[in-house]
């Protein structure tokens, strides 16, 4: 199976900071793309979908770059709230859900 | 969004035996899928329980060791039968609404 790779961090930042991660996928026919956040011993949460022309949600902005096989997402003016693993997931082969192929996570700690 | 509840939320268990987790949605679905969270990595698929059919596994995954029911549209239950302590790890059940949602997991520890 194809993976998806992200750097496990930890980033640790203070509190207004602005912070970007990536990830890549080595499946160039990779259909859909995700950001879940996952805080400790929780289940992950859907963050946001990302989209070719790049979308972004109040603080949070997603690109991909499909050329080259990458995702990112910055988090601007970092909250302590924000701490969390954050999930990079690629979807394969489209359709179900189930094709998800997630990354490790890349862990954020945001200081006062 | 789903409201999705799992049982137990956490266990301990004996080397040989089994353990049957439950999960229950707040409406229909026709797809169920569970997953497992080894320690330090990455969110694994074990196989999609469809009502009605049999559940179908990914690679490395087989029905005699993850035997999985699916009676309704809304339940569906993972075996973990023979468990070794290299089966500790967190195991999830998630739908699909929109994006995938995940129960709270089950915490399952092999002694």
């Amino acid at each position: 199976r194809k993976e998806v790779e992200q750097d496990p961090g930890p980033f640790n930042v203070p509190e207004g900071a602005t912070v970007a991660f990536n990830c890549t996928y080595s499946n160039s026919a990779s259909q859909s793309f995700f950001w879940y956040r996952q805080d400790c011993r929780k289940e992950p949460k859907l963050l946001m979908s990302v989209y070719s022309s790049g979308n972004e949600d109040g603080r949070f902005t997603a690109q991909l770059n499909r050329a080259s096989q990458y995702i990112s997402l910055l988090i601007r003016d970092s909250k302590l709230s924000d701490s969390a693993t954050y999930l990079c997931v690629v979807n394969e082969m489209g359709g179900s859900q189930g094709n998800l192929i997630f990354g490790k996570g890349t862990k954020l700690s945001v200081k006062p | 969004s789903a409201v999705i509840s799992q049982k137990p939320s956490r266990d301990i268990c004996q080397r040989g035996t089994s353990l049957t987790i439950q999960c229950q949605v707040d409406s229909q679905v026709t797809m169920m899928f569970w997953y497992r969270q080894q320690p330090g990595q990455s969110l694994t698929l074990i196989a999609t329980a469809n009502q009605g059919s049999e559940a179908t596994y990914e690679s490395g995954f087989v029905i005699d060791k993850f035997p999985i029911s699916r009676p309704n549209l809304t339940f569906s239950t993972l075996t973990v039968s023979n468990m070794s302590p290299e089966d500790s790890s967190i195991y999830l059940c998630s739908v699909e609404r929109g994006g995938l949602f995940f129960g709270p997991g089950t915490r399952l520890t092999v002694l």
